[in-house]
């Protein structure tokens, strides 16, 4: 089945920067589909994060950053806070599924 | 503001259908350009793109629940549903419908419901 894979876990301390990546396939990533982040905070919904590689949707604070390249996407959390211990999904389109795929999930602790 | 509600049995039978709806409220299910969605998440699990269905009816589905799901849309209502059949202890998960925004380079989910937890047992 397709899958981005992201880390299973990082981690940081308040008011650092983390990263978490997402590698990608020549059938989706690699392909020039675009990719897209989600938070889900514990016991809730996912929500929109970054759509389109970079953009963040209205009220998301510019901490978040998103950027891609080749067949990886990275989401950057600058500033890290208490409130964005959460997990975070990559998205993209999958070609060869003709259909959404999403990354393995990466959980943020906030030491 | 835009919001999606999940409905139905949270407790289903092996071998039995679930059957689910999401209504939605703060816009139209005919709005041209977006889709509508439904995505599963296992307990302890990732998220899974089950399929999407556009207003007109148009249907994309999962390859590996093809032969299991059939997901259909009511505009009088502003309702898409998904069904199910044959189920089994693996579709336990919390099913989530979802706006759904496409282009030739993008599919992605912004709007959401709550979600609602199905479990499959007898």
């Amino acid at each position: 089945q397709s899958v981005l894979t992201q880390p299973p876990s990082v981690s940081g301390a308040p008011g650092q920067r983390v990263t978490i990546s997402c590698t990608g396939t020549s059938s989706n990533i690699g392909a020039g589909y675009d990719v897209h982040w989600y938070q889900q905070l514990p016991g809730t919904a996912p929500k929109l994060l970054i759509f389109v590689n970079t953009n963040r949707p209205s009220g998301v604070p510019d901490r978040f950053s998103g950027s891609k390249s080749d067949t990886s996407a990275s989401l950057a959390i600058s500033g890290l806070r208490a409130e964005d211990e959460a997990d975070y999904y990559c998205q993209s389109y999958d070609s060869s599924l003709r259909g959404s795929v999403f990354g393995t999930g990466t959980k943020v602790t906030v030491l | 503001q835009l919001q999606l509600e999940e409905s139905g049995p949270g407790l289903v039978k092996p071998s039995e259908t679930l059957s689910l709806t999401c209504t939605v409220s703060g816009g139209s299910i005919s709005s041209r350009g977006y889709y509508w969605a439904w995505i599963r998440q296992a307990p302890g699990k990732g998220l899974e793109w089950i399929g999407t269905i556009y207003y007109s009816g148009s249907t994309y589905y999962h390859p590996s629940l093809k032969s299991r799901i059939t997901i259909s849309v009511d505009t009088s209502k502003n309702q898409f549903s998904l069904k199910v059949t044959s189920v089994t202890a693996a579709d336990t998960a919390v099913y989530y419908c979802a706006r759904q925004s496409v282009s030739n380079t993008f599919w992605f989910f912004d709007f959401w419901g709550r979600g609602t937890l199905v479990s499959v047992s007898s």
